[in-house]
């Protein structure tokens, strides 16, 4: 069946670090990978998306790659700001329904 | 262009009763999704509704109806209310039905607290 599996959270970094967040799938078609971010009292709001392999998805300082071989979709940016602290969903889209990753909460502190 | 819009964004009930929650999606958009948001279980899909007939649902019990209106707006009814509906209800509207796989855009959800 389709699944998605994220790091565990939280994780807490300072103001200008690094971030990886990793997320691993598992499903039986070819299915499209989505990151969504939550800011609290929200609903969810898509970040990127990645529709095949070797696909890049980016927005707003933050980046994923579409990884076939590894069924990865890690998600990385390169300097944090505290305005980034938030929940982060992976998700796979496969024939029709979308599956979530349990969310990864993200603190940056100053 | 607005977003998606849920009402009421807050809901108080007791146990037993039943309640509606309301889903505006994006113009345009024809798909309408329901998740079920909890912290032990994460995001649970409930349903999807496209040009008004479901076309897909999530491993919940009968108490949980929905439909779909001609203007694509969406209804979502819970009966008989049990303590573990307490949750956050977020509706996703899509331009077409999700077997495209197109993005999910996301409401600001309904807080349901059943007591």
């Amino acid at each position: 069946g389709n699944s998605v599996t994220q790091m565990e959270g939280p994780v807490t970094l300072s103001e200008e670090a690094f971030l990886t967040i990793n997320c691993t799938y598992t499903a039986t078609g070819y299915p499209s990978l989505f990151w969504y971010v939550q800011y609290p009292g929200e609903g969810l709001q898509l970040l990127l998306k990645a529709t095949k392999a070797d696909d890049k998805g980016s927005n707003k300082g933050f980046e994923a790659t579409y990884r076939k071989e590894t069924t990865s979709f890690h998600l990385e940016k390169g300097s944090v700001q505290v305005s980034d602290s938030a929940v982060y969903f992976c998700a796979l889209s496969d024939s029709g329904q979308f599956y979530f990753g349990t969310g990864t909460s993200l603190t940056v502190i100053p | 262009k607005a977003g998606v819009t849920q009402t009421p964004r807050y809901l108080i009930k007791t146990r037993g009763q039943q309640v509606t929650l309301s889903c505006s999606p994006i113009s345009g958009h024809r798909s309408v999704s329901w998740y079920q948001q909890t912290p032990g279980q994460g995001l649970q899909f409930l349903f999807e509704y496209f040009s008004e007939t479901q076309r897909n649902k999530g491993n919940f019990p009968g108490r949980f109806s929905g439909r779909q209106f001609s203007n694509s707006r969406s209804e979502m009814n819970v009966s008989t209310l049990e303590l573990g509906d307490s949750a956050l209800y977020l509706c996703a509207s899509s331009p077409f039905s999700t077997g495209l796989n197109s993005p999910l855009h996301f409401g600001n959800g309904t807080r349901l607290t059943v007591t």
